[in-house]
């Protein structure tokens, strides 16, 4: 069974621009999870989503948004991108909603804004 | 914010020997999960194990949970070059992850062929 996978997997853009990062879980997974990972604060949660609405966000501004298809694909989008916002992002996918089960993590997102 | 506390930040050990990995927690949780991440990328997930759970085996690893002192340890026995990674404890808050798992800063762990 194919692992999750995110595209693309490194990024550059500029202060002000915006991004949007994809992210396809495991097949017959319905939950996919995103976190960003930097130095500074580690591990965050942004947000969960399961059958394409969204059940759970993080404590990130709301130039952070998210989606998820019925396919189960999700999409991440950042909107005036800060130098902050440099880290890695990874998504998660899991069978079921909430945290209670084993989340099976994608390669990252590595985005850099300069 | 932080959850959950791993120690020692990093270990560097010899092959073959045991590492031992710590990890302490706030609030109360649901269930305890141990992740292994390879430098900068996904992260492979390792054990999870629940609150009414002590003690959970997955061939070279162990892990034990003592809720009492919010405290979990996981433990490799017979280290090997490739087991050199970050290790991660992940915390499900009770009351159901409306913040996601809660993850730890890390210990990384350096074995020395």
């Amino acid at each position: 069974k194919a692992g999750v996978t995110q595209t693309p997997r490194y990024l550059i853009k500029t202060r002000g621009q915006q991004v949007t990062l994809s992210c396809s879980p495991i097949s017959g997974h319905r939950s996919v999870s995103w976190y960003q990972q930097t130095p500074g604060q580690g591990l965050q949660f942004l947000f969960e989503y399961f059958s394409e609405t969204q059940r759970n966000k993080g404590n990130f501004p709301g130039r952070f948004s998210g989606r998820q298809f019925s396919n189960s694909r999700s999409e991440m989008n950042v909107s005036t991108l800060e130098l902050g916002d440099s880290a890695l992002y990874l998504c998660a996918s899991s069978l079921r909603a909430g945290t209670d089960y084993e989340q099976y993590f994608g390669p990252g997102t590595r985005l850099t804004v300069t | 914010s932080q959850q959950g506390e791993e120690d020692p930040q990093a270990l560097s050990i010899q092959e073959g020997e045991n590492a031992t990995m710590n990890c302490s927690y706030k609030t109360s949780i649901n269930n305890l999960q141990w992740y292994r991440q390879n430098s900068g990328r996904g992260l492979v997930h390792l054990i999870l194990i629940r609150s009414n759970e002590r003690e959970k085996h997955s061939g070279r690893l162990r892990v034990t949970l003592d809720t009492s002192k919010k405290s979990s340890s996981l433990l490799i026995t017979a280290s090997r070059a490739a087991d050199t990674a970050s290790y991660f404890c992940a915390t499900d808050p009770q009351g159901g992850g409306a913040d996601g798992l809660t993850f730890g800063k890390g210990t990384h762990l350096i074995i020395q062929p």
